[in-house]
């Protein structure tokens, strides 16, 4: 089972490109996230899709948008990306948003220069 | 702001102790609380939840919470090297996202 496929893995972007993160699961689960980790700030939420169809904002969207393409692909879209949005994203999905442990993809390196 | 506190470490225990890792979170209303592992380089894996005041045990791994002082650990005995990574402390309400602490890096030493 392939879990929680992201791509790419490594990207390297100029200031004020943009780019699409994609991620897709394959196990069903209604719940997709989208997180950045940056040293000594740990994982922060930037957006989650509680069900397709809907999208929430969560700690840290500015600079980003989503979308909920159907049930197995959410993608984070960086329209003008900064410097600040060099980081490590982590798409993860969840059968509901609540009580259940999440799947992370292997992550995204993104370095904006 | 909803908060998840964890000592940064790094947490230094010899191999064949039991390594102590804690965290305490500042939402009473969180009710899922979860411990992932994350080695250097890689995606964090989900090792241990819990939900109900008490201790819960798997294999090597014990998680305890106490809701009345909203605190959670997680206990790992007879550590081995290879448990050496940051364990990431997790938290959450019922229809919301899970809050992650930043982390604390174990070095379990042969």
């Amino acid at each position: 089972n392939a879990g929680v496929t992201q791509t790419p893995k490594f990207q390297v972007l100029k200031t004020g490109q943009s780019m699409t993160l994609q991620c897709a699961q394959d196990m069903n689960h209604n719940s997709m996230y989208w997180y950045r980790q940056d040293p000594g700030m740990g994982l922060r939420l930037i957006y989650y899709s509680a069900s397709e169809g809907t999208t929430d904002k969560g700690e840290v969207p500015n600079g980003y948008n989503v979308s909920r393409l159907n049930k197995r692909e959410f993608s984070l879209r960086l329209e003008s990306a900064a410097p600040s949005q060099t980081s490590v994203y982590f798409c993860a999905s969840s059968a509901t948003t609540g009580g259940d442990g999440y799947t992370f993809g292997s992550g995204t390196r993104l370095t904006v220069v | 702001q909803k908060e998840v506190e964890q000592n940064s470490g790094p947490l230094s225990v010899p191999e064949g102790a039991i390594a102590s890792l804690n965290c305490t979170y500042s939402d009473r209303g969180s009710q899922s609380f979860f411990w992932y592992r994350q080695y250097s380089g890689k995606s964090p894996e989900l090792i241990m939840f819990i939900y109900s005041n008490g201790d819960k045990e798997d294999g090597r791994f014990t998680a305890q919470l106490n809701k009345a002082s909203q605190y959670v650990s997680l206990l790992i005995r007879d550590s081995q090297p290879s448990d050496s990574a940051t364990y990431l402390c997790a938290v959450n309400q019922a229809g919301t996202a899970l809050i992650f602490g930043k982390g604390t890096t174990l070095s379990v030493s042969s």
